[in-house]
């Protein structure tokens, strides 16, 4: 079973600064199959980003994914206040065999 | 519109058994494959199984692999979560989701239920 670490566990910064959140595999991500959701109180994830850098369907460009093999990286470019949430990686690689991190909460400063 | 709602939650005592039930609509139910991901209150996102778009091959997270069952019906657009033997370390809201493929490319979970909590406690 591949293992996702993400960093930091909590994140504090303000609306308009850029955020930076890491997710690390205990083994290499076949063909990218990483994707990253976002999490706020009371609701269920929402996909934001498939495939390590695809964007789903109406999310804002502000949202980027980035990385390959065992490093990967979610940039949200200038924060608006609706995106202080909890983000969560998964992987979906070559067996039905998911796994996720164990989220990095983004909180406002 | 995409829309999955779960039902069949509430509290069970350890050692018993819950069926969850899991409503699609919006959408053509037997062409994606289906998921439960479940979620300890405060805690991380765990995934628990899959089934294929027809119910033939399903898969399992060890930690329920032999106790809970996945399975769906396709002419009622319902998934299902056949849970046996329940310990307290089962309390979670459970989410249903879909994904295009059973895994690869377009596995990923695009849409996802908001929930449904079960309480094992005595």
């Amino acid at each position: 079973e591949i293992v996702l670490t993400q960093s930091p566990g909590t994140l504090s910064l303000s609306p308009g600064e850029r955020a930076t959140l890491s997710c690390r595999a205990s083994q290499s991500v076949s063909s990218s199959y990483l994707a990253w959701y976002q999490q706020k109180p009371g609701q269920a994830p929402r996909l934001l980003i498939h495939g390590a850098s695809s964007r789903a369907t109406g999310i804002p460009d502000r949202f980027s994914g980035s990385g390959s093999g065992t490093d990967f990286t979610l940039t949200i470019s200038r924060l608006e206040p609706e995106d202080f949430a909890v983000y969560y990686c998964q992987q979906y690689g070559t067996s039905p065999r998911y796994s996720f991190g164990q989220g990095t909460k983004l909180e406002m400063k | 519109q995409v829309q999955l709602v779960e039902s069949g939650g509430g509290v069970v005592q350890p050692g018993r058994s819950l069926r969850l039930s899991c409503a699609a609509s919006g959408f053509s139910f037997s062409r994606y494959a289906m998921h439960w991901v479940r979620q300890v209150p405060g805690k991380g996102l765990q995934w628990m199984a899959v089934v294929s778009y027809y119910g033939d091959d399903k898969f399992y997270a060890d930690s329920v692999k032999g106790r809970f069952t996945i399975s769906r019906d396709n002419s009622k657009d319902t998934l299902y979560l056949q849970m046996n033997t329940l310990r307290a370390e089962d309390t979670a809201v459970y989410n249903c989701a879909r994904s295009l493929r059973l895994y690869g490319s377009g596995s990923h979970l695009d849409y996802w239920g908001q929930g449904t909590l079960v309480t094992v406690s005595s």
